[in-house]
């Protein structure tokens, strides 16, 4: 079973530019989450999408954004970037997104802004 | 709200035994995972605790206590490959709401 899939893997941008990362899911999972990972704030959460809906939402400012499609994949958008964007952006899947449901990760995008 | 406290960096010996704590200040609780992430890859699902007690996989074991807001994972018989972060990440208690991740402890295992 394939496991979740992000792309790209490394990506540079400058300040002010919009960036998209992908998100696929594992087949059959129908939750996908959004996570920015630094070094000094650990994991933070952006946002939840289960069956094309946003169900959560952290707190993020409006220029970090995301959809998800009718086959669960997922994409993310931050619009006019800033250089403390820089981080790991971290896709997980998981069923249903249930309590006691683990979610499964994918590598994660390296975003740095210059 | 939640609060989730882990300590930063651990180092222990291969072959050791090592305890790596989690405690969380919450408004309601509704399960508690342990992730492990080797550097520049995905964070990885090891353990579920839900019910108070001891839950054993193998070398892993996690532990968890509801009323003392307290959790632990322990690792025995360490190897060099357990050399990663350990991520401790609650669940709120209402239905389908998001991990709280704690900042992760950065387990070092030296010969």
């Amino acid at each position: 079973k394939a496991g979740v899939t992000q792309t790209p893997r490394y990506l540079i941008k400058t300040r002010g530019q919009q960036v998209t990362l992908s998100c696929s899911p594992i087949s059959g999972h129908r939750s996908v989450s959004w996570y920015q990972q630094t070094p000094g704030q650990g994991l933070q959460f952006l946002f939840e999408y289960f069956s094309e809906t946003q169900r959560n939402k952290g707190n993020f400012p409006g220029r970090f954004s995301g959809r998800q499609f009718s086959n669960s994949r997922s994409e993310m958008n931050v619009s006019t970037l800033e250089l403390g964007d820089s981080a790991l952006y971290l896709c997980a899947s998981s069923l249903a997104g249930q309590d006691n449901q683990p979610q499964h990760f994918g590598d994660g995008t390296r975003l740095s802004i210059l | 709200g939640q609060n989730i406290d882990q300590p930063t960096e651990m180092t222990a010996t291969e072959g050791a035994i090592v305890q790596i704590n989690c405690t969380y200040q919450t408004s309601g609780f509704n399960g508690l995972f342990w992730y492990q992430q080797h550097a520049g890859e995905a964070p990885t699902f090891l353990s579920y605790n839900v019910l108070d007690g001891l839950e054993e996989k193998g070398r892993f074991s996690s532990f968890l206590s509801r009323s003392k807001g307290y959790s632990y994972l322990l690792l025995k018989e360490l190897q060099m490959k357990d050399s990663a972060s350990y991520l401790c990440a609650v669940r709120p208690p209402s239905g389908n709401t998001p991990l709280v991740f704690g900042k992760g402890t950065r387990l070092s295992v030296i010969a």
